[in-house]
């Protein structure tokens, strides 16, 4: 699977977008790109994915880039309750490989 | 309610005591992983299972055994556990390969002294 790069960390105000990005230069074409948030030590919690079109659902928006390199995770009205560590993984088989991801707090 | 469950929750044990962490879907899904999570280390996979009677190992397999003789079940076996394996372990499970996610258990709390 390809590897992916996020920043460590990113803050937001309540109510405002939370826009996180994503690096997956080395993605391939069959690769799915995934999100997943886990809040605290609770199980990760899937968010959405996409291949190659913009999608979107009642969680969130996923922006990829045409080129499929890079992705954008779009919360359009953070909460207090979206902090959390938000997890991008590209995943082409069974595996699902996380990286670090990025703690997303959300301030009042 | 579509889940995964793990039991248990907690767990402590001993060194070299035998145990299992068992994990069920109600989703019906093909594809099952187990992870143990670490501070620093983030999530690693231990096995994955594409179907009954199929598993691979992932990242960290050692000391670990499974088995996926039904569908639904997905119990993780510690034969020999020792301080090291201490961490916190999610099952997942999915229905396809690539174009549905994974559903995580709420997770097990191990602690082996």
């Amino acid at each position: 699977d390809a590897k992916t790069t996020q920043p460590p960390s990113m803050d937001c105000a309540e109510g405002r977008a939370a826009n996180l990005p994503c690096n997956h230069s080395t993605i391939s074409g069959n690769e799915y790109v995934y999100w997943y948030r886990q809040i605290h030590s609770q199980g990760p919690q899937y968010i959405i994915h996409g291949l190659k079109n913009n999608e979107t659902n009642e969680m969130a928006s996923l922006i990829i880039t045409e080129d499929r390199k890079s992705s954008t995770l779009i919360l359009p009205h953070a909460t207090l309750r979206d902090t959390a560590v938000y997890y991008c993984i590209v995943r082409s088989g069974s595996r699902l490989t996380f990286g670090e991801g990025t703690q997303l707090t959300v301030n009042p | 309610e579509a889940q995964v469950t793990q039991n248990p929750r907690y767990l402590i044990t001993v060194t070299g005591k035998k145990l299992t962490v068992t994990c069920s879907q109600n989703m019906n899904h093909e594809y099952m992983s187990w992870y143990r999570q670490d501070p620093g280390l983030g999530l690693r996979q231990i096995y994955y299972s594409m179907n009954v009677e199929v598993t691979d190992k992932g990242d960290v397999p050692e000391g670990y055994k499974v088995s996926r003789k039904e569908k639904r079940n997905f119990p993780l076996i510690l034969e020999s556990p020792s301080p090291n394996q201490t961490s916190l372990y999610f099952c997942a499970s999915s229905q396809d390969r690539r174009n549905y996610g994974y559903t995580f258990g709420s997770g097990t709390r191990l602690t082996v002294v």
